[in-house]
């Protein structure tokens, strides 16, 4: 069975830094990129960006280049979204995803259950 | 900066027909926009319904289906169920498939 199982809620205040992750069970992890969503409150879905586990090949939205980092572990099946200096306007609920695209097309398979970051003084 | 655009909300009866669309800012929508649909009820995340326009993941119930339709991309229910009731956004790929961009969403009533 497909799983991406997140971290769990973090709390933060302004200025802190902030590592999140998201564990790929049940397939190969190396095989399909990981992606990463957000959501503020109330709000739609952004493509923040994608990295391939197999050669960390990562590609950012345009409106979040600069403002994170993606990167993954493939020795343990982990992909990692991370602020150097967060901001309120970063409280979401951000996703983790399984995307791949092959001859047949492109897709968005499976979701994370979710990491809620909440950044207050 | 790319816009990908959806109704903000539609209505429709218990067992009737409702189809949302996709539009691209940057023109016609293709089939090699490879565009996907989600579900999301309050409090959950996302569920994948469709990919690559018209292909459907094995969870998928029969009565959802993918289309392309007037230079949109489109998911038709048919049949609807009160549970339904969600959200539903489009991704449409840009860039070769390396670049997503999620349409606004669409609230869907079941009244």
């Amino acid at each position: 069975e497909v799983q991406l199982v997140q971290s769990g809620a973090e709390v933060k205040k302004p200025g802190e830094s902030l590592k999140i992750s998201c564990k790929g069970s049940g397939y190969s992890f190396t095989s399909y990129w990981i992606g990463w969503v957000r959501q503020m409150p109330g709000k739609g879905l952004e493509w923040m960006g994608i990295i391939y586990p197999g050669d960390s090949d990562t590609r950012y939205s345009p409106s979040f280049q600069g403002q994170v980092t993606i990167s993954a572990d493939k020795s343990i099946s982990t992909a990692y979204l991370q602020w150097s200096s967060l901001k309120a306007s970063d409280t979401a609920m951000y996703y983790c995803v399984r995307h791949y695209y092959d001859s047949s097309g492109a897709a968005v398979d499976y979701w994370g259950q979710g990491t809620l970051v909440t950044v207050s003084s | 900066q790319t816009v990908v655009t959806q109704e903000p909300s539609l209505t429709v009866s218990p067992g009737g027909t409702v189809t949302l669309t996709c539009a691209s800012s940057t023109g016609a929508v293709t089939s090699g926009y490879y565009p996907n649909w989600f579900q999301q009820k309050p409090g959950q995340a996302p569920r994948a319904l469709i990919y690559s326009t018209s292909n459907k993941h094995s969870w998928t119930p029969a009565r959802f289906s993918g289309s392309l339709l007037g230079g949109k991309a489109a998911l038709t229910l048919s049949g609807v169920q009160p549970e339904d009731e969600a959200e539903y956004y489009c991704l449409l790929y840009y860039g070769g498939a390396q670049l997503g961009v999620f349409g606004t969403g669409t609230k869907v009533t079941v009244l």
